[in-house]
């Protein structure tokens, strides 16, 4: 079945550093891919999204490219602050009929600091 | 506008108890999914409800169950408790079909979560 795998964390970077957080997936079909992200006591907050091939997401200075050839949507931030420190999600859309759910991978852990 | 409302945040029942949690999507949803959060398992899906039939099911047992209401709203029941049910619900809403939007291209909206702690 389609899978998703998100590299492990903790990631600890200083504030102002360059993320990158790698996500690949396996998929039969032509999925849409995510990043959530998840800030202690909370639930998910959709990051951005990519629809198709070549597709970037961006949202909040967060951009991911949706790579075919790599099967892969790398989540990247040129300059991190500590109000980035979360858990981040990478997720893709599994669609069965007219019903769709979503596939998450594990989490990956961002913690910055100052 | 409002976003996704569950009610409970925080609930704490025995082994062999029964829960309802709930579950209210953002006005003009129809579409109600439900996620099981756990350290050892992560993120998995339950099941997804539109216009109040159940449409997809993820591989939980038949003690999880759901419901959908005809203003989009959902419950989900979790009968005889085990402490394994001990987790972080989730609950999303999305447009739904038949609402121009591609399923899939559009994400959920999430709610903060019921943490439900089995004892």
């Amino acid at each position: 079945g389609d899978s998703v795998t998100q590299m492990e964390g903790p990631v600890t970077l200083s504030e102002e550093a360059f993320l990158t957080i790698n996500c690949t997936y396996t998929a039969t079909g032509y999925p849409s891919l995510f990043w959530y992200v998840q800030y202690p006591g909370e639930g998910l907050q959709l990051l951005l999204k990519a629809t198709k091939a070549d597709d970037k997401g961006s949202n909040k200075g967060f951009e991911a490219t949706y790579r075919k050839e790599t099967t892969s949507f790398h989540l990247e931030k040129g300059s991190v602050q500590v109000s980035d420190s979360a858990v981040y999600f990478c997720a893709l859309s599994d669609q069965v009929d007219s019903s769709y759910k979503l596939i998450f991978g594990s989490g990956t852990r961002l913690l910055v600091r100052p | 506008k409002a976003g996704v409302t569950q009610t409970p945040r925080y609930l704490i029942k025995t082994r062999g108890q029964q829960v309802t949690l709930s579950c209210s999507p953002i006005s003009g949803h129809r579409s109600v999914s439900w996620y099981q959060q756990t350290p050892g398992q992560g993120l998995q899906f339950l099941f997804e409800y539109f216009s109040e039939t159940q449409r997809n099911k993820g591989n939980f047992p038949g003690r999880f169950s759901g419901r959908q209401f005809s203003n989009s709203r959902s419950e989900m029941n979790v009968s005889t408790l085990e402490l394994g049910d001990s987790a972080l619900y989730l609950c999303a809403s999305s447009l739904g079909p038949g609402q121009g939007a591609r399923l899939g291209n559009y994400g959920y909206t999430f709610g903060s979560g019921t943490r439900l702690t089995v004892v």
